[in-house]
């Protein structure tokens, strides 16, 4: 069956300084990997996806993720953190193999300070 | 625009009462999804839809019903079975298959008192 973790419910960053929320995934095909952010009470808006080719892919708003397929893991990252980017983020995976439904991480709090 | 419609955003029913919400998309995408949000609990599938007139239950389908007559619109019924229905619901569609992303509205709050 497929699964996706996200370890950490908050992560604390100051403004400038580079972030990343952390996602791991397991499948047993190759997997589909994406990532979304949620503002306060709306709906989750598509950042990056991974399913084929380089390992560090780029999104929308200067956040990018770096795929590992030793480590089964697809970290977000950004290299300097803006107080607006403070909002809820999620990992999803899709087993490519199974072609199931996209599975949701718990979600991964980031608070920027300034 | 082309977009995700959800209606209502907000809605207070009283405990015994069936709730439908609705999800209206223009983004012509043949796949159609239901999704509840509980804090520190990220989404569960409730019901998804892969063609018109056709529906699978997703892993939390007790107590919903849905359906799919047309293409743009997939309603969401909350019926009085569902023992907790307060929650964030959140319709996606996808239209371009399993590599796809997922493309959501701005979700409805229901809350039962």
């Amino acid at each position: 069956a497929q699964s996706v973790a996200q370890p950490e419910d908050q992560v604390n960053v100051a403004e400038g300084n580079p972030l990343t929320v952390k996602c791991t995934y397991s499948v047993s095909g190759n997997p589909y990997l994406f990532w979304y952010v949620q503002y306060p009470n709306r709906g989750l808006q598509f950042l990056l996806k991974y399913i084929t080719g380089d390992n560090l892919v780029k999104g929308s708003y200067g956040f990018e993720a770096e795929f590992n397929k030793s480590q089964t893991s697809f970290h977000l990252k950004k290299p300097s953190a803006l107080v607006s980017d403070s909002a809820l983020y999620f990992c999803a995976v899709r087993d490519g193999g199974s072609q199931g439904n996209l599975i949701f991480g718990k979600g991964t709090k980031l608070s920027v300070k300034p | 625009d082309g977009g995700i419609t959800q209606s209502p955003k907000y809605l207070f029913r009283k405990e015994g009462q069936n709730v439908t919400l609705s999800c209206e998309q223009n983004l012509n995408h043949d796949a159609m999804y239901w999704y509840r949000q509980d804090p520190g609990q990220g989404l569960r599938l409730i019901y998804y839809s892969q063609i018109v007139n056709d529906f699978q239950k997703g892993d939390i389908a007790e107590g919903y019903s849905v359906s799919r007559e047309k293409k743009e619109s997939f309603p969401l019924t909350v019926t009085s079975a569902q023992k907790n229905p307060t929650a964030f619901y959140l319709c996606a569609s996808s239209g371009q298959g399993y590599t796809g992303e997922l493309f959501f509205g701005e979700g409805s709050r229901l809350t039962v008192l």
